[in-house]
């Protein structure tokens, strides 16, 4: 199994500002990946994490406005910079391993 | 690409009813599928997850699922609803097993005392 921490929980951001999330994994992964649940809605992947290289964004998503950082194998942040309401939602980080996903409990962000 | 289908965005059933989620997916490959369960104001957690082994799996909480390729569907089944199930489930394809995983909507169950 894995057993995922992702700070901050939820917080309240004024548009035109930028909050980071962080995942902490209690071993190490290759893979990380950062989901958007926009409310009322379903998982959607942002985008793929790997140690040492860029990470790999879906479509729709750029690294402008949700940039990434994988500095070792159990750890990674998710920036979502210049809100606005439409962010608003929660975001989860997940790894996989021996065929199963495991995910955090989330950070669930409001814009205002 | 993979794709996943859950007809019914919204199912309600009596206690001790059947359960019965309905889930199609699309994949260009033999595919990984599973069933996520995610309960107000909480993360997800796998229910079970078909992963080219036994076509009926069981999962947690008396919840199983049967792949049928003929059919191209990994439908979600309980045979008595409990109050407790009321939760949002979502179903879920990849490639292979740790790779990213592509969701369906939804399906939010109300169980009816």
């Amino acid at each position: 199994s894995a057993v995922i921490s992702q700070k901050p929980s939820r917080d309240i951001c004024q548009r035109g500002t930028s909050l980071t999330i962080q995942c902490q994994v209690d071993s190490q992964v290759t893979m990380m990946f950062w989901y958007r649940q926009q409310p009322g809605q379903s998982l959607t992947l942002i985008a793929t994490a790997n140690q040492g290289s860029e990470a790999t964004y879906e479509s729709g998503f750029v690294i402008d406005k949700f940039p990434i950082s994988r500095p070792n194998l159990t750890f990674s942040t998710l920036t979502v910079s210049n809100m606005s309401p439409e962010d608003s939602s929660i975001y989860l980080c997940s790894v996989s391993r021996a065929t199963e996903a495991f995910f955090g409990q989330g950070t669930r962000l409001t814009v205002v | 690409a993979q794709s996943v289908t859950q007809l019914g965005s919204h199912v309600s059933v009596s206690e001790g009813a059947l359960v019965l989620l309905r889930c199609n997916y699309s994949s260009s490959v033999p595919p990984y599928l599973f069933w996520y369960v995610q309960y107000p104001n909480q993360g997800l957690q796998l229910l079970l997850k078909y992963t080219s082994a036994a076509t009926l799996v069981k999962g947690i909480n008396g919840f199983e699922a049967e792949f049928k390729k003929s059919e191209t569907s990994f439908h979600l089944t309980k045979p008595s609803a409990h109050m407790s199930d009321a939760a949002e489930y979502f179903c879920a394809v990849a490639r292979f097993g740790n790779e990213k995983l592509t969701f369906g909507t939804g399906t939010r169950l109300t169980i009816i005392p």
